[in-house]
């Protein structure tokens, strides 16, 4: 099925191990976003993407970088995993117009010990 | 900068009973709409969206949200839920010049009782 892609979907981590996070959409679409999600915070955008090549922070960018590798790939680093780091990530596209909305993918649950 | 505020955080109901969950945003230009829903352990999936035109608008599974701008208010109702609707639910909005960057509310999580 058409959609977004996310790799791995669990993962262990200790404090200080740094691992990447992959995203690929199959959608052509231009914008691709982060998210992470922790009880109680709903969804907060990390890091941002509005074509290959162009990346913005969001509202939580602190402790991650990331990468529009080209079109469809959009990829999260942690370079040194924190407890506070423990969460749900999703990855998003969207498309124009507005009437899509975001296609989300199934996400990725990081644990950090 | 637009927000959403969602303002239960869980809603309780029993089966075949009706629901709303609310939700109201802040905006000072026009904006798009939208509710996600989040079934357990999935990823989000768009449930309606009001972009323009009529302020009443519906899903398949039965859903509707009406969009009240003098009350900036975008609630979901559902005269009769099933057990199959119990997932967290979220509010998001985006404003029209800015159609690429949505705000999500916090998230209401339904739970329905049998």
């Amino acid at each position: 099925n058409a959609g977004v892609t996310q790799t791995p979907k669990f993962q262990v981590l200790k404090t200080g191990q740094s691992m990447t996070l992959q995203c690929a959409q199959d959608m052509n679409h231009n914008s691709m976003y982060w998210y992470r999600q922790d009880p109680g915070m709903g969804l907060r955008l990390i890091y941002y993407s509005a074509s290959e090549g162009t990346t913005d922070k969001g509202e939580v960018p602190n402790g991650y970088n990331v990468s529009r590798l080209n079109k469809r790939e959009f990829s999260l680093r942690l370079e040194s995993a924190a407890p506070s780091q423990t969460s749900v990530y999703f990855c998003a596209a969207y498309r124009d117009p507005p009437s899509h909305g975001y296609t989300f993918g199934s996400g990725t649950r990081l644990t950090v010990v | 900068a637009q927000s959403v505020t969602q303002l239960d955080s869980q809603v309780p109901v029993f089966e075949e009973a009706p629901v709303e969950l609310r939700c109201n945003y802040s905006s000072s230009v026009s904006v798009y709409l939208f509710w996600y829903v989040q079934y357990p352990n999935q990823g989000l999936q768009l449930l309606l969206k009001y972009l323009s035109g009529s302020t009443l608008v519906e899903s398949i599974n039965g859903f509707e949200a009406e969009f009240n701008k003098s009350q900036t208010s975008f609630h979901l109702r559902k005269p009769s839920v099933h057990i199959s609707d119990t997932a967290e639910y979220f509010c998001a909005v985006s404003e029209w010049n800015r159609d690429d960057k949505i705000i999500f509310g916090k998230g209401t999580r339904l739970h329905i009782l049998p």
